[in-house]
């Protein structure tokens, strides 16, 4: 099956830096969709995308859709403590009715 | 809008008991409906997809007879862990998406349920 490969797997980053992750695959998507999980709850949406090429922005976060629809990536700026988390990427074929395939995530630690 | 709310959020069993989880879309119809299992620090696995009125569709190595799925109607599913024993202890979290959604589909999730099986 279509797997992802998710990178870097964890960062330890200074409050006020920006970040960087990505995710790749060997097949293409049609929807990629970034969500972020903070301990103990369940994922939330934050961007998705859904052309290839499309670059959307929420608030400091930033992700693109690249052009080959194989891969995608995600932009933090200026970080805050509370962006803490694990991020996940989650690819989605149109004919697939929602159903996501997952990376294996990113944590992210954010010192003060 | 599109909140899934999942219930109960923590629940503790014996060894041997069944546990029932919901999963509801509370402000849209989710036409299909997603049980996710996590391991501490790894990554969601899927076990189940579910339609609305059909029967579930299983992950290879998911026993369908151990883990029961039903989605009665577009705004609810249940996961029933039956005959539980501690190697079930996990994060369990649903996701609900719509064919109605624009653009979408994506998978909204709940906060999850944590099971520990004692």
């Amino acid at each position: 099956g279509q797997q992802l490969n998710q990178s870097p797997q964890s960062m330890f980053i200074q409050e006020g830096e920006d970040v960087s992750m990505n995710c790749t695959s060997s097949s293409i998507f049609n929807t990629w969709l970034w969500y972020k999980q903070d301990p103990g709850e369940g994922p939330v949406l934050l961007i998705a995308l859904y052309k290839a090429g499309e670059l959307t922005s929420n608030g400091r976060l930033t992700a693109q859709f690249g052009i080959t629809r194989k891969d995608s990536f995600l932009n933090i700026s200026a970080s805050i403590p509370s962006d803490v988390g694990i991020y996940f990427c989650a690819g989605q074929l149109s004919t697939n009715a929602g159903k996501s395939t997952f990376g294996d995530g990113t944590t992210l630690t954010v010192k003060p | 809008g599109a909140v899934v709310s999942q219930h109960p959020s923590w629940v503790i069993c014996k060894s041997g008991t069944s546990v029932k989880i919901e999963c509801r879309s509370l402000d849209f119809q989710a036409t299909t409906m997603f049980w996710y299992r996590q391991f501490p620090k790894q990554s969601l696995m899927l076990m189940a997809t579910s339609n609305e009125g059909s029967k579930a569709t299983y992950e290879q190595g998911v026993e369908k007879d151990k883990f029961l799925i039903n989605h009665a109607s577009l705004t609810l599913s249940t996961l029933t862990v039956t005959s539980a024993h501690p190697e079930d202890s996990s994060f369990y979290i649903c996701s609900a998406s719509s064919s109605l959604l624009s653009p979408g589909p994506e998978q909204y999730f709940g906060p999850g349920t944590r099971l520990t099986v004692t």
